[in-house]
């Protein structure tokens, strides 16, 4: 059974910096993974997708990369904005269409 | 594209009562799921539908829950009859799925605002 975890829990950094979230599971059979942000009160706003024989992606100031054979995705934000607070949910989907999200990293920017 | 529409965004309802969740996919998409999100739990995929027929409902709760999609623009979820325990946030999510031969590729997904639901 695939588990997702992310890494840390919550996180409170100043404007401007550089952040990394990590993301871990347990099943490296994955068809791709994918990278949310959800603000409080609303949906989920899909950010980077990374298809499972790609390594990375980039979108602006976000760039997430991806090692099956560690189990692991992280998702770097450069140049922080208070406007990048929010929950950041990495969720792996299995050949079956199976779909697992982890538990989030709550990111706080502090202007 | 307006993105996928669900509907209503809140919903208020008794116990005992039907409740019936709407969601219209992004046109052309060929995959339609539901989820759930609350805070003990989390996200949790309920069902999803391929060219909408269901193919895995293996996340839906119990018996209470039931899921249709007539046509492609076009899905409910409907809950029946709720309970407290129903309470959480609705998210319904679209994506493409693409073939190439026999390669399969699968877009990414775009979700709906959701349906906050309380059950009283």
């Amino acid at each position: 059974k695939q588990e997702v975890t992310q890494i840390p829990a919550a996180l409170s950094v100043p404007e401007g910096e550089n952040l990394v979230l990590n993301c871990s599971f347990t099943d490296s059979a994955i068809y791709n993974l994918q990278w949310f942000r959800q603000d409080p009160g609303k949906g989920l706003t899909s950010l980077l997708l990374i298809q499972s024989s790609q390594r990375e992606q980039t979108s602006g100031r976000l760039n997430a990369s991806l090692d099956k054979s560690s189990g692991r995705s992280t998702l770097y934000i450069a140049a922080s904005q208070p406007g990048d607070s929010a929950t950041y949910l990495c969720a792996v989907r299995g050949y079956g269409q199976n779909f697992v999200f982890g538990p989030g990293t709550r990111l706080s920017v502090l202007p | 594209d307006a993105g996928v529409i669900q509907s209503p965004r809140h919903e208020v309802t008794e116990m005992g009562q039907e409740v019936t969740l709407r969601c219209k996919p992004i046109s052309g998409h060929n995959s339609l799921f539901w989820y759930r999100q609350t805070m003990m739990r989390g996200l949790e995929l309920l069902i999803y539908f391929n060219n909408n027929v269901p193919i895995d409902d293996s996340g839906m709760p119990e018996d209470r829950f039931s899921a249709k999609m007539p046509n492609a623009s076009f899905s409910t979820l409907k809950i029946q009859p709720s309970e407290p325990r129903d309470s959480a946030v609705y998210f319904c999510a679209s994506s493409l799925v693409l073939w190439a031969g026999e390669t399969r590729r699968q877009e990414a997904q775009y979700f709906g605002p959701g349906t906050r639901l309380l059950v009283l």
